[in-house]
């Protein structure tokens, strides 16, 4: 099964900047979920985009989604020490499928 | 309201022994799924259950792995006759309905195999 490949494997910027991170997969998906992991505990869901949508928000995160591309990308704006975590894309098709991450740090 | 929640949150057992790890889904929830997690990695998809019925057990490893949700909540991980390579963080979601809708994860057990 197919899963999403997040990219970078690593940033890290200074508070206040955007951080911006790719998932890119390679059939066709109903939906794509991005989430957020801190210290290899539990994930917590951010957001979900349908296959028919192309851009969603949620505060200061901003999802888009190109099926002809095949890929995600997830924008933190104004970013905060707090953001400071591993995210994922989930890859919902025939089963939730998730990459390596993107390591996010946050450096006040 | 709760969230969806794992117990224990972290078992040492020893190379050879059985174990169980336990999630309690979120409340009406019908979907429930099990994922492995090992460091460095994303979380791997093991078990799906719609309410009491494996409904895609695929990622299952091998046979020594089994998972039961006989009233169609709470369910349980069981892994027999361990190996110091099934050491990872055990994480379970649920959904509302089926896995297009967005999963709620729990917090994870956390398996040391010695």
């Amino acid at each position: 099964s197919q899963q999403g490949e997040e990219d970078p494997q690593a940033l890290s910027i200074q508070e206040g900047e955007n951080a911006t991170m790719n998932c890119s997969y390679k059939t066709s998906i109903n939906n794509l979920q991005w989430y957020r992991q801190n210290s290899g505990r539990g994930l917590v869901h951010l957001i979900l985009i349908r296959s028919n949508e192309r851009e969603k928000h949620s505060g200061r995160l901003r999802v888009t989604l190109d099926t002809s591309k095949k890929s995600s990308s997830l924008l933190i704006t104004a970013s905060r020490a707090a953001d400071t975590a591993s995210y994922f894309c989930g890859i919902s098709g025939y089963a939730l499928n998730f990459g390596k991450g993107t390591s996010l740090l946050v450096t006040p | 309201g709760a969230g969806v929640s794992q117990t224990p949150s972290n078992k040492v057992t020893e190379k050879g022994k059985y174990v169980e790890l336990r999630c309690d889904p979120i409340s009406g929830h019908t979907a429930l799924y099990w994922y492995r997690q090992s460091l460095g990695q994303g979380p791997e998809f093991l078990i799906y259950f719609q309410g009491t019925g494996a409904a895609d057990d695929s990622g299952l490893p091998n046979d020594r792995f089994f998972a039961v949700r006989p009233e169609g909540s709470v369910s349980t991980l069981k892994i027999q006759r361990t190996e110091r390579g099934d050491s990872a963080v055990y994480l379970c979601a649920s959904s509302l309905g089926g896995r297009q809708e967005t999963q709620y994860f729990g917090p994870g057990t956390r398996l040391l195999v010695l």
